[in-house]
């Protein structure tokens, strides 16, 4: 089965912590990118890749870091400089010169 | 005080009308397109996409048509059934070329009338 995983579906934390949220591809996608959805709103682009060992910040990077030391992985930390965390937050990726971006189940963060 | 979150446009048809979704883009340069549909708690789903070199595409039960001259970009679904039922967002690629990055609208909710 191909596709595009994250975890944990629910988390929550307390004010001050850093929390990493995980996303992993078995679609051998280069490009893969992380969106931050608020209630109502579209999707904004917080930090993207479009090969490993590299990134680029997105609309709304601060207070948010990523690695992407493989192919398949794309992990997202929420710092505690990130002001209001609260979100849901979308990963996606995408073969390089295509447009067309395949999106994860998400995962739900919830600041205590 | 009680924070109030901002509301999506609405779409309410009746379950075997046609439902016509309208979203208007930014960018002149943009060329390609791009329609979702996010169902609640999950992520979005792609539904059709199209490129600037072309007026309208048909899918399954979805037609997307693209106006260059008013940047306007609709999607119309045929005979609305319930499962329909969910958030549709039109997305544009930033500055065109195929970098895949994405620009998104805020949405619209659809809601079928059973």
């Amino acid at each position: 089965d191909g596709g595009i995983t994250q975890s944990p579906k629910y988390l929550f934390r307390k004010e001050g912590q850093n929390v990493t949220l995980s996303c992993e591809q078995n679609l051998n996608h280069d490009a893969m990118y992380w969106y931050r959805q608020d209630p109502g709103q579209g999707l904004r682009l917080i930090y993207y890749s479009q090969i490993v060992n590299d990134f680029q910040k997105g609309d709304i990077a601060e207070g948010y870091s990523v690695s992407r030391e493989k192919k398949e992985s794309f992990p997202l930390t929420v710092t505690s400089a990130q002001k209001n965390p609260t979100a849901f937050y979308l990963c996606a990726s995408s073969m390089t010169g295509i447009n067309e971006q395949f999106f994860g189940p998400g995962t739900r963060l919830t600041v205590l | 005080g009680e924070s109030v979150g901002l509301h999506l446009p609405t779409l309410s048809v009746q379950e075997g009308d046609n439902s016509i979704i309208n979203c208007a883009y930014s960018n002149s340069a943009s060329d390609y397109f791009i329609w979702y549909k996010q169902e609640s708690g999950k992520g979005p789903q792609f539904i059709i996409d199209i490129r600037s070199n072309m007026d309208k595409r048909q899918g399954q039960r979805v037609t997307v048509l693209l106006n260059k001259t008013v940047k306007h970009l609709s999607l119309q679904i045929a005979a609305t059934q319930p499962g329909d039922s969910a958030v549709y967002f039109c997305a544009e690629n930033k500055g065109g070329g195929s970098q895949g990055n994405l620009i998104f609208g805020k949405g619209t909710k659809l809601s079928v009338k059973p």
